[in-house]
């Protein structure tokens, strides 16, 4: 157990409303990931963080934001969420501080639901 | 885009059955290799990482290996068993972008 919490880890919303979700890491490690999980294409990296307010766009970041104000917070935001943002969401972090091989622990997922 | 193949996409045994699945990935900026197991409605657990040509991790009945020169990785089950079902990730690292994850082998086995 890496110490990775999500929340909430199950939301219903409807489209067009904005959304947060928020990753807590109680591990003190700098890297962190927001991926995306969907039928068919496995894991896809949204948004990464390579520090406090370091953060960079993975494959799949239109329409999400991220922000890291601390080090053990990363927040995803859907600004206006659609139902294509329908997903289950996953936190991960990288306990190599040199990231020299970027082993990466996950947390538990949020399943997203939008109407 | 790095692009990291696996396959099969699925594969069904039954109970006792060896089996094995490939990642393939580039074979240049090469900095290490995941593998992990990823059962469904959990997380992703990482299986093993390695970082050097003719590497072979062993985890009890689940081993695998790393030729970087050709851009492949084998990962082995032998005597399958139910609770071996799961979706098998591979993930390559060049060091200067984080993991790019191949879409997985999702094994089922048949009791």
């Amino acid at each position: 157990d890496a110490g990775i919490t999500q929340s909430p880890r199950h939301k219903v919303t409807e489209t067009g409303t904005p959304v947060t979700l928020r990753c807590h890491q109680t591990e003190n490690h700098r890297y962190m990931y927001w991926y995306r999980q969907d039928p068919g294409h496995g894991l896809r990296l949204i948004h990464y963080s390579y520090g406090v307010k370091d953060t960079d766009k993975g494959e799949v970041s239109d329409g999400y934001s991220v922000s890291r104000s601390k080090t053990e917070d990363f927040l995803l935001t859907l600004e206006s969420a659609t139902s294509s943002q329908t997903s289950v969401y996953f936190c991960a972090i990288s306990v190599s501080l040199a990231a020299s091989t970027d082993t990466q622990y996950f947390g538990p997922g949020t399943r997203l639901t939008v109407l | 885009i790095l692009n990291v193949e696996q396959s099969p996409q699925s594969l069904h045994v039954q109970e006792g059955d060896s089996t094995n699945f490939t990642c393939s990935f580039p074979s240049s900026n090469f900095y290490a290799l995941h593998w992990y197991r990823w059962e469904t409605a959990k997380s992703p657990e990482a299986l093993f990482v390695m970082t050097l040509n003719g590497d072979e991790k062993k985890k009890g009945r689940i081993s695998a290996t790393l030729n970087t020169k050709e851009g492949y990785s084998y990962l082995y089950i032998k005597g399958s068993q139910p609770e071996d079902s799961a979706t098998y990730l591979c993930a390559f690292y060049s060091g200067n972008t984080p993991l790019v994850f191949g879409k997985g082998t999702r094994l089922s086995v048949i009791a």
